[in-house]
């Protein structure tokens, strides 16, 4: 099956800590792949996304992603956690399918930032 | 240069009501897709439009449809409303169809829909 793992449901982090949010995805091809987050009441914000090339990619407000084939991963980090960045993040990834492509997304992970 | 702007933001419906959500894309933006976000389900791919043909759809009932306009905007119209159809309605643009490399999908606010 093709899908998109978040392992982690919920994280809780100190401010000034670094933050990891794990992606993992079952794919046959490379996969396009994306990273949004929501803020409570909001809608999705991209943070960043990969096509191809390097396979550390480097979004908004601080954060980057590193796309492993081997792993079938797209780990989410930022150095340095900002009380503002408390809210919920998907990992999201483009299917290619004879039936018709959509982007589809993991089950997200809630991110308590701890003062 | 504005977002996806989606109308209205939040509302509210009774049962067996109809309600129409739309969507106006960012400028130059020709494919035009719905997610349902709900607490249980997650996020849920609803439909693709890309000039004004719908590529693809999830699996909901027929109840759920769409459209879109030569100006690229967007409207879903969900009939005979259930309580289950409580939910974050996301539109999403993209200048490409799904699936095309480097073809960036972004988001809207989203509108709130209780039907109570």
């Amino acid at each position: 099956a093709q899908s998109v793992t978040q392992p982690d449901i919920h994280i809780t982090v100190s401010e000034g800590a670094s933050l990891e949010l794990r992606c993992n995805y079952s794919y046959g091809a490379t996969p396009y792949l994306f990273w949004y987050v929501q803020s409570p009441g909001q809608g999705l914000q991209l943070l960043l996304k990969y096509f191809s090339g390097d396979t550390l990619v480097q979004g908004i407000k601080g954060f980057e992603a590193e796309f492993k084939r081997s792993q079938s991963s797209f780990n989410l980090r930022k150095p340095s956690v900002h009380w503002s960045d408390a809210a919920e993040y998907f990992c999201a990834v483009v299917l290619i399918k004879a039936a018709g492509n959509k982007l589809t997304f993991g089950g997200g992970t809630r991110v308590l930032v701890k003062p | 240069k504005a977002g996806v702007t989606q109308t209205p933001r939040y509302l509210i419906k009774t049962r067996g009501q109809q309600v129409t959500l739309s969507c106006s894309p960012i400028s130059g933006h020709r494919s035009v897709s719905w997610y349902q976000q709900t607490p249980g389900q997650g996020l849920q791919f609803l439909f693709e439009y890309f000039s004004e043909t719908q590529r693809n759809k999830g699996n909901f009932p027929g109840r759920f449809s769409g459209r879109q306009f030569s100006n690229s905007r967007s409207e879903m119209n969900v009939s005979t409303l259930e309580l289950g159809d409580s939910a974050l309605y996301l539109c999403a643009s993209s200048l490409a169809p799904t699936g095309l490399s480097g073809n960036t999908i972004y988001f809207g606010e989203g509108s709130w829909l209780t039907v109570v």
